[in-house]
């Protein structure tokens, strides 16, 4: 069965930084470009980054850039996402999803919240 | 910016039928936006409906369908049922391995 389990998540203080990790199961890691993809409470889903298979290729929108991070290692399985000079707008439940470059995200991880407060 | 745009809201009566779009605030959707269609309830995970245009996911009963009408995505759901009631996001690709997900639409079945 493909499955992805996120962890990593928190409260952490404004300027702080986190790294969510996202184990996958199930299916050949290595062959699929990933996502994170999060949804801040009451709002709607945002993609914010996307990697390639072999971890080569990133892909991020304006808005992120500089401040979060993703990356993978593919011996482990794993998927990550650094965030550093976490804001406020951060907080929100963070998913891992496989998927990515023109390919749509065909399986989703539980979701892992991450609540920047002082 | 491109803004993708979905219907902030919907109702449906049980058995009824319904069609939700995504549009862009500039030009038109095409299947060149390998658009998708996701149903969340709240506090879970999305599930997958729809890929690249009109594809349905395994395990998704026939009643979503996936199109283009005129220049948005369309998503129909026919026979609606009270657990249909959820909330409905599509996501189109931009380029560049750029996906932007539309606001949302909540669909209401009463």
């Amino acid at each position: 069965e493909e499955q992805l389990l996120e962890s990593g998540g928190g409260l952490v203080q404004p300027g702080g930084s986190l790294r969510l990790s996202c184990v996958a199961s199930g299916f050949s890691f290595s062959s699929y470009s990933m996502s994170w993809v999060r949804q801040a409470p009451g709002k709607g889903l945002e993609w914010v980054l996307g990697i390639s298979g072999s971890g080569d290729s990133t892909y991020y929108p304006d808005s992120v850039k500089g401040r979060l991070t993703i990356s993978r290692d593919n011996s482990k399985n794993t998927l990550f996402l650094q965030i550093n000079s976490l804001r406020a707008e951060d907080t929100a439940v963070y998913f891992c999803a496989k998927g990515g470059w023109y390919n749509h995200f065909d399986l989703w991880g539980q979701g892992i919240l991450v609540t920047v407060s002082s | 910016q491109t803004v993708v745009t979905q219907e902030p809201s919907f109702s449906v009566s049980p058995g009824g039928t319904v069609t939700l779009t995504c549009g862009l605030s500039s030009g038109s959707v095409s299947t060149n936006s390998y658009p998708s269609w996701y149903q969340q309830t709240p506090g879970l995970a999305p599930r997958t409906l729809i890929s690249n245009t009109n594809t349905r996911s395994s395990g998704v009963p026939d009643r979503f369908a996936g199109s283009i009408l005129g220049n948005k995505a369309a998503l129909t759901i026919t026979g609606a049922q009270a657990d249909d009631e959820s909330d409905y996001y599509c996501v189109l690709y931009m380029g560049s391995g750029i996906f932007v997900f539309g606001g949302g639409t909540q669909l209401t079945v009463l």
